[in-house]
C-alpha cells in the first residue's frame, strides 16, 4: 500500500520569499513517480512537477523544484520567489509502477502575504 | 483547445435523482480516470479505464457506473443520488498509466439537496 503524508495543513509566506512544502511517502514499490499539483480557489487541479524514483537529478520547472531525498522518502516542493498567485492548495501524490491510481496527500494550503 | 473537459461544471439536484457527468479528452491518451474530492479536499480514485477497459474499480457504491464509449470519453452515471454524494468529481487522463502524469479536468461540483 502507498501512503503520502503532508504534515503542514497551512502555511504562510511573504511575497518574493521561497517556501518549502513537505511531503513524505511510503511504498514498497521499487519504481514510482512523485507529483505535485496545485489547486487554486477556482478549483482546477494543475500539474506542477514530476520526479521519477530513478531520476538522478532533482526535478525543476521554472520557480518550482522538487527536493527528492530517496533514503528519507521525502519529496518536498520548493517554490522560489513566491507570488500572490501561488496562494492555493498544494497536493503531493504518488504513482507506483504498474499502478494506475494516484495516491494523494491531504494537501497544504499556502497563503502568500503581500 | 481544452485538454480535458467536463460537463457540467456545477450540478445541483435532489436526493433520489439520477445524473450523469461527461468527460472528454483531446490529448490522445489511452487512460482515463474519475476521482472524488470530498469536503475536506481529500482526493480518491474511483475508476480508471484503459482503452475502454475498466482497470480500477475502487470500493464505490454500485449506484456509480462509469461508461467509456471510446478512448476519448469517460462518463460517470450516478443513480439514486444521496446527500453523501455531494463532492467535486474530477476526470483525468494520462498517456498510459505507469508513472505517467495525469492531467485533470476542471471538476464538477455536485450538490445533492
Amino acid at each position: 500500500a502507498q501512503k503520502i503524508t503532508q504534515t503542514q495543513p497551512g502555511m504562510f509566506v511573504q511575497e518574493k520569499e521561497a517556501v518549502t512544502l513537505d511531503c513524505t511517502y511510503d511504498t514498497s514499490d521499487p519504481s514510482y513517480g512523485l507529483f505535485w499539483y496545485k489547486q487554486p480557489s477556482s478549483g482546477e487541479m494543475i500539474f506542477l512537477i514530476y520526479q521519477g524514483s530513478y531520476d538522478q537529478q532533482n526535478a525543476t520547472e521554472g520557480r518550482y523544484s522538487l527536493n527528492f531525498q530517496k533514503a528519507r522518502k521525502s519529496a518536498n516542493l520548493v517554490i522560489s520567489a513566491s507570488q500572490l498567485g501561488d496562494s492555493a492548495m498544494y497536493f503531493c501524490a504518488m504513482l507506483g509502477a504498474g499502478s494506475y491510481q494516484l495516491t494523494f496527500g491531504k494537501g497544504t494550503k499556502l497563503s502568500v502575504i503581500p | 483547445d481544452t485538454a480535458v473537459s467536463q460537463t457540467p461544471k456545477y450540478l445541483v439536484t435532489q436526493m433520489g435523482n439520477d445524473k450523469s457527468i461527461k468527460c472528454e479528452q483531446n490529448l490522445g491518451h489511452d487512460t482515463m480516470y474519475w476521482y472524488k474530492q470530498d469536503s475536506k479536499k481529500f482526493l480518491k480514485i474511483m475508476f480508471s479505464y484503459n482503452n475502454k477497459e475498466l482497470i480500477i474499480n475502487e470500493t464505490v457504491p454500485n449506484r456509480f457506473s462509469p461508461k467509456s464509449p471510446d478512448k476519448a470519453h469517460l462518463n460517470l452515471h450516478i443513480n439514486s443520488l444521496e446527500l453523501g454524494d455531494s463532492a467535486v468529481y474530477f476526470c483525468a487522463s494520462s498517456p498510459t498509466g505507469y508513472t505517467d502524469t495525469q492531467y485533470f479536468g476542471p471538476g464538477t461540483r455536485l450538490t445533492v439537496l
